[in-house]
């Protein structure tokens, strides 16, 4: 089947825009999770839905990142107010359930000018 | 808090031989898994490996198979007869079962490099 999905592949934005990515999980996954990775870095945590309530939003960095999950389904991660050092790959990942293995989608690169 | 520490930056190994990467974690929890992904050049993340802490038996998938020390609380990766499709970054990574985010910690990752 297919798996996690991710757009845009790339997005370019200029500093103080907003920006919204979006995540498709597989189908069937419950669990929907979000993290950030620098380059030559692992990924970070972010947030985790578990179904459609945000059940750890600890790793937002700070209130210009927010995300949701309105129907169980499709997630879409929000950073207001772009600036430079949110450039880096937003990657989401999904599983059957909490504690099941998570996999993960091609990523979202984010360049902020 | 959690933490996971791949001390290998880079590795190199010759094609067909075989290879080990370390990783070592810290945590006081008793119930968890370990994870090895592999993020080749194209930069997708792709399940490798896991292991379940309560499971003595070492997890083994085809060419991959993993040496886990509860006690030192070590989950080296090995790969045997190497291939060149084996080049990437390889990230350890560790899910605590009594976090209710299930969320994985990462380490920074080993880049190998399969040489013909």
């Amino acid at each position: 089947g297919a798996g996690v999905s991710q757009s845009p592949r790339y997005k370019v934005t200029k500093r103080g825009q907003d920006v919204a990515l979006r995540c498709d999980p597989i189908s069937g996954h419950v669990s929907l999770y979000w993290y950030r990775q620098a380059l030559g870095q692992g990924p970070e945590f972010l947030t985790y839905f578990n179904y459609e309530a945000q059940q750890d939003k600890s790793g937002l960095p700070n209130d210009r990142f927010s995300a949701e999950r309105p129907e169980g389904s499709i997630s879409t991660l929000t950073i207001q107010r772009t600036e430079q050092r949110d450039s880096a790959m937003y990657r989401c990942a999904s599983s059957l359930a909490g504690g099941s293995t998570q996999y993960f989608g091609p990523g979202t690169r984010l360049t902020v000018l | 808090a959690q933490t996971v520490t791949q001390s290998q930056p880079e590795m190199s190994v010759q094609e067909a031989e075989t290879v080990t990467l370390s990783c070592t974690y810290d945590t006081s929890e008793n119930n968890y898994y370990l994870f090895w992904y592999k993020q080749p050049p194209s930069r997708q993340m792709i399940l490798v490996i896991r292991q379940e802490a309560y499971k003595q038996q070492n997890a083994t998938e085809n060419r991959f198979s993993v040496n886990f020390q509860k006690a030192a609380k070590s989950f080296s990766l090995k790969i045997s007869d190497s291939q060149l499709g084996d080049t990437a970054m390889y990230f350890c990574a560790f899910m605590t079962l009594g976090d209710s985010s299930y969320k994985l910690i990462f380490g920074s990752g080993t880049r190998l490099l399969v040489r013909p």
